[in-house]
């Protein structure tokens, strides 16, 4: 069983676009995590979920907007993407709030 | 915000050859945790440490953390080609941190 699962795994779309990433975590977690790569491979995090409530907004623009219907899951909805989104996005959970954290296989977003 | 100097940036070795990687900090950091990642894949947590001067092993994978709680290292030994990969350390910083510091990876090369 995956523990921390994303879809869709590539998403291709066009400038302007609005699209959603969803998570799920089947480890009974607390805490969720959105997590950008960049191309030189840096992990930025964008945010955190802590039972539901958001508990980490770095500053990513708010055409980004986190939802987490439960706490198994932390969907990203993104809004007019640019060409500049494209990038690995990566959820990952926690037990806790600085707790280890274990990354899901991204999903390639890639904006023309 | 917390930086951590991950080095060397790139690894190119002969298979059968130990590795070792490392990450400093300017700032005290109460966990230190080791990712590998595969391309095309999320992190996998390969060695979490807890205490300063703590030694753990994982296989081939040994990693310490440094008693001054500013650094640690992660020595593979006898590499073998699917050793392959990105590694990340990443660490909290601080009581009641939660905000999980990465840095910039190690990239493995390993020579058949």
């Amino acid at each position: 069983d995956t523990a921390v699962s994303q879809t869709p795994k590539y998403l291709v779309t066009q400038m302007g676009n609005d699209k959603s990433i969803k998570c799920e975590q089947n480890l009974g977690h607390d805490t969720m995590y959105w997590y950008k790569q960049d191309s030189k491979k840096f992990l930025k995090i964008m945010f955190s979920y802590n039972n539901k409530e958001l508990i980490i907004n770095e500053t990513v623009p708010n055409r980004f907007s986190p939802k987490s219907p439960d706490k198994a899951h932390l969907n990203l909805h993104i809004n007019s993407l640019e060409l500049g989104d494209s990038a690995v996005y990566f959820c990952a959970s926690s037990r806790g709030l600085g707790d280890t954290q274990y990354f899901g296989p991204g999903t390639r977003l890639t904006v023309l | 915000g917390q930086q951590l100097n991950q080095s060397p940036q790139s690894m190119f070795i002969q298979e059968g050859e130990d590795v070792s990687m490392n990450c400093t900090s300017s700032s005290i950091f109460n966990t230190w945790l080791w990712y590998k990642q595969d391309p095309g894949e999320g992190p996998v947590l390969l060695i979490a440490l807890y205490k300063a001067g703590e030694l753990t092993s994982n296989g081939r994978l040994t990693a310490q953390f440094g008693i001054t709680r500013k650094d640690s290292f992660l020595n593979i030994s006898a590499s073998i080609p699917s050793d392959v990969g990105i590694y990340f350390c990443a660490g909290f910083s601080g009581a009641g941190s939660y905000q999980l510091t990465f840095g910039k990876g190690t990239k493995l090369s390993v020579i058949p």
